[in-house]
C-alpha cells in the first residue's frame, strides 16, 4: 500500500537493549523525520534527513542513531534503551521540506522501556 | 527552541469560535498547523510562508505576522469534528534558507467541542 508505514506499532523492551524502529514510505519523498511525543512536550524532533545518506540532529538526538541508505527507509535505533525513552515515536516525510505540501506522519510506534 | 502556544486548552460549544496562538522567539520562514486526534497521527492543515499571508479552507483559517513571529489559527462555527490537539510547527529563517525542512513544534493546544 502507498503511504508511510511504521513498525512495530507497539514495542516493550528492557533497559539497556538495542531496539530499532522502522519507517518506510512509498512516495520517494526526499525529506524524512523522526519525532517523539511525550505528554506536556508536544512533538520533539530527534533526527531528520534531506536525502539518502544525508542526516542531521534535531532537538533531542542523544541516545539515538539513524541511517538512510535508501530514500524510502529511515530506521531509528536506540543504542541502549533507557526508561526516559519510553514514548510514542512518529516518523514523517515531506515532498518539498514542507514548503507547500506539509508533512505526512506515520501511525506511530508506542515504545515502553521497562 | 519550541514555539509557545496559547491557550493550552479550550472548551467550546458547537457553533462557537476559537483562536489558537503560536509565538516564536526566532525569525520565521514558515508556520505549519496540524491537528491530532487521540491515539492518531498528526494531520496537516495548512502552511503559511513569510510574507504575512492568510490562508483558510472551510471554516478553519490562519494568519502569519512575520514581524511579530506569530501565527494564529481561527476556527469558526466549531463542529464536534474539530476536537483534538492542535500543533503549530515553525521553520526558522536560517533553516528555511538552508532547505533543511526542520520543523519544530509547539506543545499543543487541546480543543474540546461539546454538543
Amino acid at each position: 500500500d502507498a503511504g508511510i508505514t511504521q513498525s512495530p506499532r507497539y514495542k516493550i523492551t528492557e533497559t539497556g537493549r538495542q531496539v530499532t524502529l522502522m519507517c518506510h514510505q512509498t512516495w520517494s519523498h526526499s525529506y524524512m523525520f523522526w519525532y517523539r511525543q511525550d505528554l506536556g512536550h508536544g512533538l520533539r524532533l530527534i533526527y531528520y534527513s534531506a536525502a539518502a545518506d544525508i542526516t542531521d540532529k534535531g532537538e533531542v538526538p542523544d541516545g539515538y542513531v539513524v541511517s538512510r541508505s535508501k530514500t524510502e527507509n529511515f530506521p531509528l535505533t536506540l543504542e541502549s534503551a533507557t526508561r526516559s525513552q519510553t514514548s510514542v515515536y512518529f516518523c514523517a516525510s515531506s515532498l518539498d521540506r514542507g514548503r507547500i505540501y506539509g508533512y505526512t506522519f506515520g501511525s506511530g510506534t508506542r515504545l515502553t522501556v521497562v | 527552541q519550541q514555539p509557545v502556544q496559547s491557550p493550552q486548552a479550550v472548551i467550546l460549544r458547537e457553533g462557537e469560535d476559537a483562536v489558537i496562538n503560536c509565538s516564536s522567539s526566532k525569525a520565521l520562514y514558515s508556520v505549519h498547523w496540524y491537528r491530532q486526534k487521540h491515539g492518531e497521527a498528526p494531520v496537516f492543515l495548512m502552511i503559511l510562508l513569510k510574507g504575512g499571508e492568510q490562508k483558510g479552507h472551510d471554516k478553519i483559517s490562519a494568519s502569519f505576522n512575520e514581524k511579530k513571529q506569530q501565527s494564529s489559527l481561527y476556527l469558526t462555527a466549531s463542529q464536534l469534528s474539530y476536537s483534538g490537539t492542535y500543533f503549530c510547527g515553525t521553520v526558522s529563517i536560517m533553516e528555511g534558507s538552508s532547505n533543511t525542512g526542520k520543523l519544530i513544534f509547539g506543545q499543543g493546544t487541546t480543543l474540546q467541542v461539546k454538543p
